[in-house]
């Protein structure tokens, strides 16, 4: 168990609908991370935030937003889902906001199928 | 950009035979290399970690070298076990106050142990 929780782990919803992933952090970490893992595109960093501000932004797509609360949970809103955006999206969680030698931890995932 | 590139997949061993997963990167600086493990349902845990080079990462009979020269940390193990059936993800990090902590993967090597 790494200590890095998301819910839900399955979420099957239709085009052009919203879906919201939730993470908890390790107790004590203040970086959460967003990946999406696909057959096509592989595991994609998504988005990071550091004690509720955004830190840096990779791959995502306008549709997609994410926010971390003052209690360090996370969600990812998944927003006029096509089917492309079925994935597997990982959360991780981390002590500190920077590269190197900070371990990352991460969630069993939330698998989104799209239909 | 920063990349890493494994080789492809599956592969396919018997019990006690002896494993490489070959994976390159292209960063600029020096990063932290690491090796994760994806079991089946399961989300990534960190198997291994090399932040400068020449280091050596270990865990659990796996081991991987920094090599600077050839912008390489591949992953060996001396004699695998059905149960290291999984998929493993090469992946860097960059150091610095500037940088994240973000991680990018390579694509994902299949293995499959026979018994």
């Amino acid at each position: 168990d790494s200590g890095v929780t998301q819910t839900p782990k399955h979420l099957i919803t239709a085009t052009g609908q919203r879906v919201t992933l939730r993470c908890s952090p390790r107790s004590g970490d203040l970086s959460v991370y967003w990946y999406q893992q696909s057959l096509d595109q592989g595991l994609q960093f998504l988005i990071q935030y550091y004690n509720g501000e955004e830190r840096a932004k990779g791959n995502i797509l306008e549709r997609f937003s994410a926010q971390q609360f003052p209690d360090l949970h996370s969600e990812l809103n998944l927003s006029s889902l096509e089917l492309g955006d079925s994935a597997l999206y990982f959360c991780a969680s981390s002590v500190g906001g920077a590269g190197g030698h900070t371990e990352a931890f991460f969630g069993q995932g939330t698998r989104l199928t799209v239909v | 950009g920063d990349s890493v590139t494994q080789m492809e997949g599956p592969v396919t061993l018997s019990e006690e035979a002896f494993l490489t997963i070959n994976c390159t990167y292209t960063a600029t600086g020096y990063p932290s290399l690491f090796w994760y493990v994806q079991y089946p349902g399961e989300g990534l845990q960190l198997l291994l970690k090399a932040t400068k080079a020449d280091d050596k990462g270990s865990n659990k009979g796996f081991e991987a070298t920094y090599r600077k020269e050839t912008t390489s940390f591949h992953l060996e193990k001396g004699s695998v076990q059905v149960s290291d059936s999984a998929v493993y993800f090469c992946a860097l990090s960059r150091h610095g106050s500037s940088n994240t902590g973000k991680l990018i993967f390579g694509q994902g090597t299949t293995l499959q142990v026979k018994p």
